[in-house]
């Protein structure tokens, strides 16, 4: 059964600063690999797909990296606003075709 | 739509009423996805419907829950007999692509409270 773990579960930082958010999951079989930010009482905003093919995916500040061997993924924000303050989720595609998800990092920001 | 569309964004249920949960995808995506998220919680798995196959019920946590989509668009999650331990969002994702690659788009979610 595939598990997915978030570390930290929460983070708060000066804004500015360059953070990093890792994921990691037992089973190394999957297709993708999508890291989503969630703010609190909405649904989910996808941030970055990484399909297994690949190394890593980059959206603006965003960079996130796929280490499909050793089960790690890592979610890279640079320069950090206090806009980015918001559950960041990590989730994976096996074969049972349905994402499973990490608890998630919370994140702050301080102005 | 532009975006996943659910409906209601709330529900206020007494115990043992059902409940009816629904959702809109985005236009031509053909995979739909249910997941539960209670209060402080991951997100739980519940049913993935993708084309005309049959779907993965492999996560609803009893027979009181049940979904169907209809046309291979609109969706709806009923829940029968709803208790307190339903409470919970309920949110709905699609996807456009029909092998095993594709993004995920979530709603905004419907918020179930049952007293």
């Amino acid at each position: 059964k595939q598990e997915v773990t978030q570390i930290p579960a929460a983070l708060s930082v000066p804004e500015g600063e360059n953070l990093v958010l890792n994921c990691s999951f037992t089973d190394s079989a999957i297709y993708n690999l999508q890291w989503f930010r969630q703010d609190p009482g909405k649904g989910l905003t996808s941030l970055l797909l990484i399909q297994s093919s690949q190394r890593e995916q980059t959206s603006g500040r965003l960079n996130a990296s796929l280490d499909k061997s050793s089960g790690r993924s890592t979610l890279y924000i640079a320069a950090s606003q206090p806009g980015d303050s918001a559950t960041y989720l990590c989730a994976v595609k096996g074969g049972r075709r349905a994402l499973t998800f990490g608890s998630g990092t919370r994140l702050q920001v301080q102005p | 739509g532009a975006g996943v569309s659910q409906s209601p964004s709330n529900k206020v249920t007494e115990k043992g009423k059902d409940v009816e949960l629904r959702c809109d995808p985005i236009s031509g995506h053909t995979a739909l996805y249910w997941y539960r998220q209670s209060l402080g919680q991951g997100l739980e798995f519940l049913i993935y419907f993708q084309g005309n196959s049959a779907p993965d019920k492999s996560g609803l946590p009893s027979d009181r829950f049940s979904a169907e989509r209809t046309g291979g668009s609109v969706s709806t999650l009923t829940i029968q007999r709803t208790q307190q331990e339903d409470s919970a969002v309920y949110l709905c994702a699609s996807s456009g692509t029909s092998g095993e690659a594709g993004e995920l788009f979530f709603g905004e979610g419907s918020r179930l409270t049952v007293l």
